[in-house]
């Protein structure tokens, strides 16, 4: 079945630390790819996008992320995390279709 | 400025009551999508609509059924509220185009006693 895995559920980080969020999809054929993220007490929003050409895709607030086709895995960076980056982060991903299918997300916890 | 409204923030309800989620967006999108999130669970599709009075089943469908009749708006239904559907309900919207973003509401937590 198609899926989507995030094995980090919990991160907690002191602020100036880096960050890598694993992400991992079980099918190979076309993908496209996502990274969400929900702030405490607001809307889930796109933090990055991958569907085609350079895989390391770079998003909003210093995030990037690179695919990479033979690991099956779209991993989140952030070279230097700050207490606002607090949040709940979510690897989508669609198998050439309207419907995306989300992982079971990862709560960062930042401390400064 | 996308935006995707929900009519409630919180909602409670009672055992076997039928509930009403709305959503509208303002963005003329083609699609829409109703979620369910859940702690360790992330969030799963329940029903999606790609065009007015079309529907898709998602992957947790029962219990719940939708109406889309204007292009705009994408209603969620309880038929008969049961406790295990206590939940964060998020409504979404997307133009059709495979690669694009989704857009979320700001989601309904409901609470069925």
């Amino acid at each position: 079945a198609q899926s989507v895995s995030q094995h980090n559920h919990h991160v907690i980080l002191s602020e100036a630390a880096s960050l890598e969020l694993g992400c991992n999809y079980s099918y190979g054929g076309t993908v496209n790819l996502f990274w969400y993220v929900q702030y405490p007490g607001q809307h889930l929003q796109l933090l990055l996008k991958y569907f085609s050409g350079d895989p390391l895709v770079k998003g909003i607030k210093g995030f990037e992320a690179e695919f990479i086709k033979s690991k099956f895995s779209f991993n989140l960076r952030k070279p230097s995390v700050q207490w606002s980056d607090t949040a709940e982060y979510f690897c989508a991903v669609n198998y050439n279709t309207d419907k995306l299918i989300f992982g079971t997300g990862t709560r960062l916890q930042v401390f400064p | 400025d996308v935006k995707v409204t929900q009519s409630s923030r919180y909602l409670v309800k009672r055992t076997g009551e039928k509930v009403f989620l709305e959503c509208v967006q303002d963005m003329d999108h083609e699609n829409m999508f109703w979620y369910r999130q859940d702690p360790g669970l992330g969030l799963r599709l329940i029903y999606f609509s790609y065009d007015v009075k079309m529907k898709e089943k998602g992957d947790i469908p029962e219990g719940y059924s939708v109406s889309r009749e204007k292009k705009e708006r994408f209603s969620l239904i309880l038929e008969s509220a049961s406790t295990n559907q206590t939940s964060m309900y998020l409504c979404a919207s997307s133009s059709g185009l495979i690669t694009d973003t989704q857009y979320f509401g700001p989601g309904t937590r409901l609470t069925v006693l």
